[in-house]
């Protein structure tokens, strides 16, 4: 089955204890990406990657960090977690190429629900 | 720069009437849209979108949306409303001319209530 898995589904951490949230597509897609999904504010680009070792900020790239060594996976870090991190995160992916497949449709992933105390 | 707006707040809705969610979008260039479905506890789930061609697009479990390019608009239809269509909906748009590569842009998404 094609699909996007995150792991974990659900996180409590405290302030200043890093933490990974892992992502992988089994689709074979070029583009990867991070969001952030706040009450009235919508989902937030934190970063993405068009390709293995190609990576760049979004909107909201700020106490993020990612890294892309396989084409599968995408691991988002928070090395210093901080409240105000506290969200709903979503990774998505879609196929990619030229012009970073902007009309290609992102498949997401189940979610993240992380809490900073 | 690029982005969605989204009017509404809350759709409410009764079963088996249609059913419209907003949205409008603005652009430099032209645009790519799309629409995507999250119901609770889930990720989102792709609808429909709009590359070229027909202004009138169907996607999944019965939903049309129109693309109206002098109106800017791009609204999300249904002919009869399902007490299951109770979900968070997203419009997103994404820039054709823009250099680079540009992320989706997400309005801050509708609540959709059907009432039985």
């Amino acid at each position: 089955e094609a699909q996007v898995t995150q792991n974990p589904r659900y996180l409590i951490t405290v302030t200043g204890k890093k933490l990974t949230v892992t992502c992988s597509q089994n689709m074979n897609h070029e583009y990867m990406s991070w969001y952030r999904q706040d009450p009235g504010l919508g989902l937030r680009q934190i970063y993405y990657s068009m390709n293995v070792e190609v990576t760049d900020k979004g909107d909201v790239p700020e106490g993020y960090k990612v890294s892309r060594k396989e084409k599968r996976n995408f691991p988002l870090i928070l090395e210093s977690p901080s409240p105000n991190q506290t969200s709903l995160y979503f990774c998505a992916s879609s196929l990619g190429g030229a012009l970073g497949g902007r009309a290609d449709t992102q498949y997401f992933g189940p979610g993240t629900r992380l809490t900073v105390l | 720069a690029q982005s969605v707006a989204q009017p509404e707040d809350q759709v409410n809705v009764a079963e088996g009437n249609p059913l419209t969610v907003k949205c409008t979008y603005s652009v430099s260039g032209n645009p790519y849209l799309f629409w995507y479905v999250q119901y609770p506890n889930r990720g989102l789930q792709f609808l429909l979108k709009y590359i070229t061609g027909d202004n009138l697009v169907k996607g999944s479990y019965g939903f049309e949306a129109e693309f109206n390019k002098s109106q800017t608009s791009f609204h999300l239809k249904k002919p009869s409303a399902l007490v299951s269509d109770s979900a968070l909906y997203f419009c997103a748009v994404r820039d054709i001319w823009v250099a680079g590569n540009t992320p989706l842009v997400f309005g801050k998404g509708t609540r959709l209530s059907v009432i039985a």
